[in-house]
C-alpha cells in the first residue's frame, strides 16, 4: 500500500504556542489529504479535508482560525494549532487519498500525539 | 445525515476461529466500502476494500458486500491474537466523502 509519513511523532509544547505538523505521502500523488483527531477510546473524528492549491474544508465545529491547514503541493499537507491549550492535546493523524484505484481509499500517517502543558 | 454503523464490541473469539465484524450503512448511492484495522495507540491500516456485491478474499480477511442490505462485513479466519484490535468500516459516499464507523473492538483469546 501507499505510504504517508507524519512529523513529528510526539510532541510536548506550552500552553500558547504553536504547533506545525507535517504530512507527506512518499510515493503517491495525493489529491486529497485529511485531518482526523482522536481522543483516548473515542473514534476518529475528521477535521478538515484538503485539496492541493486550495483552501481546506472544515467540519462543522473545528475552528479554521485556530488549526491552520495548508496543502502546498500534492505530497505535502500541514496543520497548524495555533495558541494550543490544554484541551487540544490528542491524537492526529493524516490521510492522503488518490484516485489510482477509483476506490478513493485512505491511507494514513502514523500520527502525532500532542500534548499541551 | 448519512451513517455508518458498527457494533462497538468487544467481540470476543478463540484462536483458530472465525471473527465476523458488521457494518451498515445509510447511504443506498455509496460505492466503495473499507475496512481498517487499528492497534492501541496506533493509526488506522487499510485491509482491504470493496465495491462488487459480493465476496472479495485476501489471506484470512474476507470482505462481504450486499447493497440491496446496505450491509458490509469483515471475516477474519484462523484468527490469532495478533488481530486484537479495533476494525473501523468505512463507507465512501461520492467523491473523496468518506465516512467512517466508530469501530468494533475485536480480542483473540490464546
Amino acid at each position: 500500500g501507499a505510504v504517508v509519513s507524519q512529523h513529528p511523532s510526539r510532541v510536548i509544547c506550552k500552553s500558547g504556542t504553536s504547533v506545525k505538523i507535517e504530512c507527506r505521502s512518499l510515493d503517491f500523488q495525493a489529491t486529497t489529504m485529511f485531518w482526523y483527531r482522536q481522543f483516548p477510546k473515542q473514534s476518529l473524528m475528521l477535521m478538515a479535508t484538503s485539496n492541493e492549491g486550495s483552501k481546506a474544508t472544515y467540519e462543522q465545529g473545528v475552528e479554521k482560525d485556530k488549526f491552520l491547514i495548508n496543502h502546498a503541493s500534492l505530497t505535502l499537507s500541514t496543520l497548524t494549532v495555533t495558541s494550543a491549550h490544554p484541551e487540544d492535546s490528542s491524537f492526529y493523524i493524516c490521510s492522503a487519498s488518490g484516485m489510482a484505484s477509483g476506490a478513493y481509499e485512505q491511507y494514513f500517517g502514523p500520527g502525532t500525539r500532542l500534548t499541551v502543558t | 445525515q448519512k451513517e455508518v454503523e458498527q457494533n462497538s464490541g468487544p467481540l470476543s473469539v478463540p484462536e483458530g476461529a472465525i471473527a465476523s465484524l458488521n457494518c451498515t450503512y445509510s447511504d443506498r448511492g455509496s460505492q466503495s466500502f473499507f475496512w481498517y484495522r487499528q492497534y492501541s495507540g496506533k493509526s488506522p491500516e487499510l485491509i482491504m476494500f470493496i465495491y462488487s456485491n459480493g465476496d472479495k478474499e485476501d489471506g484470512r480477511f474476507t470482505a462481504q458486500l450486499n447493497k440491496a442490505s446496505q450491509y458490509v462485513s469483515l471475516l477474519i479466519r484462523d484468527s490469532q491474537p495478533s488481530d486484537s484490535a479495533t476494525y473501523l468500516c468505512a463507507v465512501n459516499t461520492g467523491g473523496f466523502k468518506t465516512i467512517f464507523g466508530a469501530g468494533t473492538r475485536l480480542f483473540v483469546k490464546a
